[in-house]
């Protein structure tokens, strides 16, 4: 199993759509999680980090459950520019970035 | 530069053959980490120098892989006797301290061993 588990998709929604990506980890010791989103034979670029209390950050929100171990990412009126794909990411205690296999999304006309 | 610079964008390597991959980190950052990135996956860590320091190399596969940054800047990963199952992207990032600060990346150098 996966330190860092992601539905890998692709979700295809239409413009203006919200999205909800989900993402479990199984390291409970895990300190700080962040999002990266990717592009298509890009690297990866920090999206945001992700908290406890939530954040938010415009169309974009995440969302910590530390008891269940769980990080959500929600876009809310997707753009074609927010195809891309989004990488769940824990910080190990030992000060490694562990990343899941990140989710494709595709944002239609 | 402003981001961090990586040398060669494409590489390809025939079976058996040696590579060298550069790094060149964003300028004071101390921190510099290797990635695999195979298709399809998220990147996989491979080590992390702190300055000049390798403070982690569990991630490298084999005793083929050696990185090195003897300066405490620029890095360089060393495949020896390259494999097919190298062949996926090479990712180099940088973080201003330690690893809980925000880790750039750079555009990577894609392997192909054949």
């Amino acid at each position: 199993r996966k330190e860092v588990e992601q539905d890998p998709g692709p979700f295809n929604v239409p413009e203006g759509a919200t999205v909800a990506f989900n993402c479990t980890y199984s390291n409970s010791a895990s300190q700080s999680f962040f999002w990266y989103r990717q592009d298509c034979r890009k690297e990866p670029k920090l999206l945001m980090s992700v908290y406890s209390s939530g954040n938010e950050d415009g169309r974009f929100t995440a969302q910590l459950n530390r008891a269940s171990q769980y990080i959500s990412l929600l876009i809310r009126d997707s753009k074609l520019s927010d195809s891309a794909t989004y990488l769940c990411v824990a910080l190990s205690n030992t000060g490694k970035l562990i990343f899941g296999q990140g989710t494709t999304l595709q944002v239609k006309p | 530069g402003a981001g961090v610079s990586q040398s060669p964008r494409y590489k390809v390597a025939k079976r058996g053959q040696d590579v060298a991959l550069r790094c060149d980190p964003i300028s004071g950052h101390v921190s510099l980490f290797w990635y695999q990135q195979a298709l399809g996956q998220g990147p996989e860590f491979l080590t992390y120098f702190q300055n000049e320091a390798q403070l982690d190399k569990s991630g490298l596969p084999s005793d083929r892989f050696f990185a090195e940054r003897p300066e405490g800047s620029v890095s360089t990963l060393k495949i020896q006797r390259t494999q097919q199952e190298d062949s996926a992207v090479y990712l180099c990032a940088s973080s201003h301290s330690g690893p809980v600060s925000g880790q750039f990346f750079g555009p990577g150098t894609r392997l192909t061993v054949l």
